[in-house]
């Protein structure tokens, strides 16, 4: 099974700050790579696909980059609907497999 | 627009057997994936497996081989997912999840709490 390593597990920030999660997949899964938010009691949403695609109605602030086995979600300016829950999901192989999920909390 | 919406949130005795359901709406049943994950309190997303809802063949993780079944009605567009030999740990909330073949889940379903308790 492919491993996915998220980090931080958790990060405070301010409003207005640019945020950087990383995930990391242990065999390299070229692009297939999909980054969700999940806020409490809610299902998770997906906000990148094939590792930089902006998922329609996803705001521009949201960006995703890397490819093989190195990844990164970044929110250019962190605002106060983005204080949530990200994970990260391998698609390259079965079983998918998710990261451990990186919570943002306001600083 | 596409819809998944599932069923009431349940509780179990150690042992014993739950079905989820998960309807959908919106779009070409048989064009999607869907598939189940589930979330135990406060801990991260588990894939379970898929069924492909056109000529029913499923894909399940190894760790739920032999006590997940996940079935399809065409007929009400619904998606079913049993998990036998329920034990405290299979505490979560399930959610169904739509994908194409590049396994992007979206949408998902707003989940299914099932409690496992004597």
């Amino acid at each position: 099974d492919i491993q996915m390593t998220q980090s931080p597990s958790s990060v405070s920030a301010s409003i207005g700050d640019r945020v950087t999660i990383t995930c990391r997949a242990s065999q390299g899964i070229g692009s297939w790579l999909a980054w969700y938010q999940q806020k409490p009691g809610k299902a998770p949403e997906l906000l990148i696909y094939a590792a930089s695609g902006l998922q329609s109605g996803v705001p521009s602030r949201f960006s995703g980059s890397g490819s093989g086995t190195d990844f990164t979600l970044t929110i250019s300016s962190l605002q106060p609907e983005d204080f949530a829950t990200y994970f990260c999901q391998q698609a390259n192989s079965f079983p998918l497999t998710f990261g451990g999920g990186t919570k943002v909390e306001i600083k | 627009q596409v819809q998944l919406v599932q069923s009431g949130a349940e509780v179990k005795k150690p042992g014993a057997s739950v079905k989820v359901s998960c309807k959908t709406s919106g779009y070409t049943f048989t064009s999607y994936y869907i598939h189940w994950v589930r979330q135990a309190p406060g801990q991260g997303l588990e894939w379970m497996g898929r069924i492909n809802p056109s000529g029913s063949s499923t894909s399940y993780a190894q760790k739920f081989q032999g006590r997940v079944t996940m079935t399809r009605d065409t007929s009400t567009s619904t998606v079913y997912m049993e998990l036998s030999s329920l034990r405290s740990e299979d505490t979560a909330v399930y959610y169904c999840a739509r994908t194409a073949v590049t396994n992007w889940f979206d949408p998902w379903g707003q989940g299914t709490l099932v409690t496992v308790s004597s």
